[in-house]
């Protein structure tokens, strides 16, 4: 059973670009949620796709959109990067929503905004 | 609004000592509690979870947590520690909207 993937591992981008960050769910999962994470801080909820649909958002600007696709695989845009948008992003599958249901992370994308 | 604190930024443990690392929380309702690790580059792992039932819960690499709800506290302890558990520690509580709400994070060194 293949984890949680994330592409790119790493990117750097220039303030005002825009970015698109993938994540593959783990099979059979169809719920996505997406964090980021400061250095030194905790990651912190952006929001979650369930069924292609986002089901839940935190405070983050609607510069952070999202997609999920049939197959359940997500997709995170940040348009016009500001420096502070450097940040590892995780994303996280389950089987299902409710807090019932484990929330599996992927290995994160490191971005840089310079 | 749910959130959790966790009042020490980093702990140091010698090896094969006990280990706590510290956790409260404030919630309305029912809390649904987790504990995570991060290694190096990569990304959280669960090591356990309270969701009702028995106050002491038992989770992977031999970590348990003690739920006390008269002092707000979710503590994450370890009876004998070893080098490899020297990570970064996350404390978190669940809304019921699936929203996960992380506390700042212990680093842990376990000292050889």
């Amino acid at each position: 059973e293949t984890g949680v993937t994330q592409s790119p591992t790493h990117l750097i981008k220039t303030r005002g670009q825009q970015v698109t960050l993938r994540c593959s769910s783990q099979s059979g999962h169809n719920t996505v949620s997406w964090y980021q994470q400061a250095l030194g801080q905790g990651p912190q909820f952006i929001f979650q796709y369930y069924r292609e649909e986002e089901n839940g958002r935190g405070n983050f600007p609607p510069r952070f959109s999202g997609l999920q696709f049939p197959n359940y695989s997500s997709e995170l845009n940040v348009n016009a990067l500001e420096l502070d948008d450097s940040a590892l992003y995780l994303c996280a599958s389950s089987p299902e929503t409710g807090v019932l249901y484990e929330q599996y992370f992927g290995p994160g994308t490191r971005l840089t905004v310079t | 609004a749910q959130s959790v604190a966790q009042p020490e930024d980093q702990v140091n443990v010698a090896e094969g000592n006990p280990l706590t690392v510290k956790c409260t929380y404030s919630v309305s309702g029912n809390p649904y509690l987790f504990w995570y690790v991060q290694y190096p580059n990569r990304g959280l792992q669960f090591l356990l979870k309270y969701i009702t039932g028995d106050n002491l819960v038992k989770g992977s690499y031999g970590f348990e947590a003690e739920f006390n709800k008269s002092q707000t506290s979710f503590h994450l302890k370890k009876p004998s520690a070893l080098v490899s558990d020297s990570a970064l520690y996350f404390c978190a509580v669940r809304e019921r909207g699936d929203k996960i709400i992380f506390g700042k994070g212990t680093r842990l060194h376990i000292l050889p």
